[in-house]
């Protein structure tokens, strides 16, 4: 099955400097990389997603590259703001038909901005 | 409002005893998905089903049940079984790719 490993675990950046996220895949199948910020005792948010035929997308402040042929994809947020603290996961599926399309998530990064 | 609705938020079970979490949503989805979060360890998949009267277990179903009676909605049973039951359980319907989640139910056992 799938595995999708995310680094780092924390991360903490001061306000308007940029954070990067970076997630790992495992197979080659999956086609769908979607991006989810959770606060406290929340559930998670899609915040911006990516697919296999597309290298990069932009979303005002956050952004998300894909390199299919190395397995990873990383997601970017410029200017942060406090507001931007929470938990982020990414995650990875095969939107394939006939398959049934499973998320499988990273282990989450936890993103503090300081002022 | 369309959205999918996870009650109760907070929950006490005693050990021994089995629970049901419920999920309801009123977005049409076909696909339902239950996740369990521990920190440190993301989001795991329990149980899944892609249409109603039909599920498949996730990677770490031992000691949960479900069932997809209606589109609606997709209860999940925390069984007596479950070793380790203390967790943040997620509830997810899926249009095509995009995955949303309800509010989360706190599970804790007394």
């Amino acid at each position: 099955g799938e595995n999708v490993e995310q680094h780092p675990s924390t991360l903490s950046v001061q306000e308007g400097d940029s954070a990067v996220i970076k997630c790992t895949y495992s197979d080659s199948a999956s086609n769908y990389f979607p991006w989810y910020k959770q606060e406290l005792g929340k559930g998670p948010q899609l915040i911006i997603d990516i697919r296999s035929n597309v290298g990069e997308k932009k979303d005002q402040r956050i952004a998300v590259t894909l390199n299919k042929t190395a397995k990873h994809f990383s997601l970017h947020i410029t200017e942060t703001q406090p507001e931007d603290s929470a938990v982020y996961f990414c995650a990875a599926s095969s939107s394939n038909t006939g398959t049934a399309s499973k998320l499988t998530f990273g282990t989450g990064t936890r993103l503090q901005v300081t002022l | 409002d369309g959205g999918i609705t996870q009650s109760p938020k907070y929950l006490f079970r005693k050990e021994g005893q089995n629970v049901t979490l419920s999920c309801e949503q009123n977005l049409n989805h076909d696909a339902m998905y239950w996740y369990r979060q521990d920190p440190g360890q993301g989001l795991r998949l329990i149980y899944y089903s892609q249409i109603v009267n039909d599920f498949q277990k996730g990677d770490i179903a031992e000691g949960y049940s479900v069932s997809r009676e209606k589109k609606e909605s997709f209860p999940l049973t925390v069984t007596s079984a479950q070793k380790n039951p203390t967790a943040f359980y997620l509830c997810a319907s899926k249009r095509s790719t995009e995955a949303f989640f309800g509010q989360g139910t706190r599970l804790t056992v007394v």
